[in-house]
């Protein structure tokens, strides 16, 4: 089925380890998010691309590293983890022309021990 | 920051329109109104947006005010899977990031 596709759902690591969160999407959309969701903060973006090649930070991209190879896939890699990137972490995606919204996966729940 | 203000928390009964504010007195003439919730630990999903005029979709209606600095969503039909955080955002057309703030948590009861 079409739609955008998070894995996995549920990830437990050790502080130190490296974790990738993968992320797909299905409809071709050229912009694709990264946004990790702590009590009392809500949903907050780290990282966003425009296409291809082509990416850009969001409001809290330190400790996390993204790449877009393809344009239907966007992951994102925690180099080193620590116990404050502890989150649940939602990737979206949206087509290029203006006033279309954003489309969001069901997310990774990640815990970081 | 959020630009929106939208109430902690409402009730409704199941089958009553369920009617929730948001307030964004600061927006901008190309920045648009867009409606999302979020279901306990699923994804934001999208419901509605809109510009200046009057909205409706299959989920949801959408009402501005004329001046632009207030809009109301509107489920008609309130069901009890309808229960969620509803986040009102505000947006420019080539915005990136959705800003999203507290919402308000709808809790409908039969």
């Amino acid at each position: 089925d079409a739609g955008i596709t998070q894995s996995p759902r549920y990830k437990i690591t050790e502080t130190g380890r490296q974790v990738t969160l993968m992320c797909h999407q299905t409809w071709s959309h050229s912009y694709m998010f990264w946004y990790r969701q702590d009590l009392g903060h809500g949903l907050r973006l780290i990282y966003y691309s425009a296409a291809a090649d082509i990416t850009d930070k969001g409001e809290v991209p330190d400790g996390y590293v993204v790449s877009r190879s393809k344009t239907e896939n966007f992951p994102l890699t925690l180099e080193s983890a620590t116990r404050s990137q502890t989150s649940v972490y939602f990737c979206a995606s949206k087509s290029p022309y203006s006033n279309q919204p954003q489309h969001f996966g069901d997310g990774t729940r990640l815990s970081i021990l | 920051d959020a630009k929106t203000t939208q109430p902690p928390s409402m009730d409704c009964a199941e089958g009553r329109a369920a009617n929730l504010p948001c307030n964004h007195s600061t927006i901008s003439g190309n920045e648009y109104v867009y409606w999302y919730r979020q279901i306990h630990s699923q994804g934001p999903q999208y419901i509605i947006h809109g510009l200046k005029n009057n909205e409706t979709n299959e989920m949801a209606s959408l009402i501005i005010t004329e001046d632009r600095k207030s809009s109301t969503l509107i489920l008609p039909h309130a069901t009890l899977r309808d229960t969620a955080v509803y986040y009102c955002i505000v947006i420019d057309q080539a915005g990136t990031a959705l800003i999203f703030g507290k919402g308000t948590t709808l809790s409908v009861s039969s």
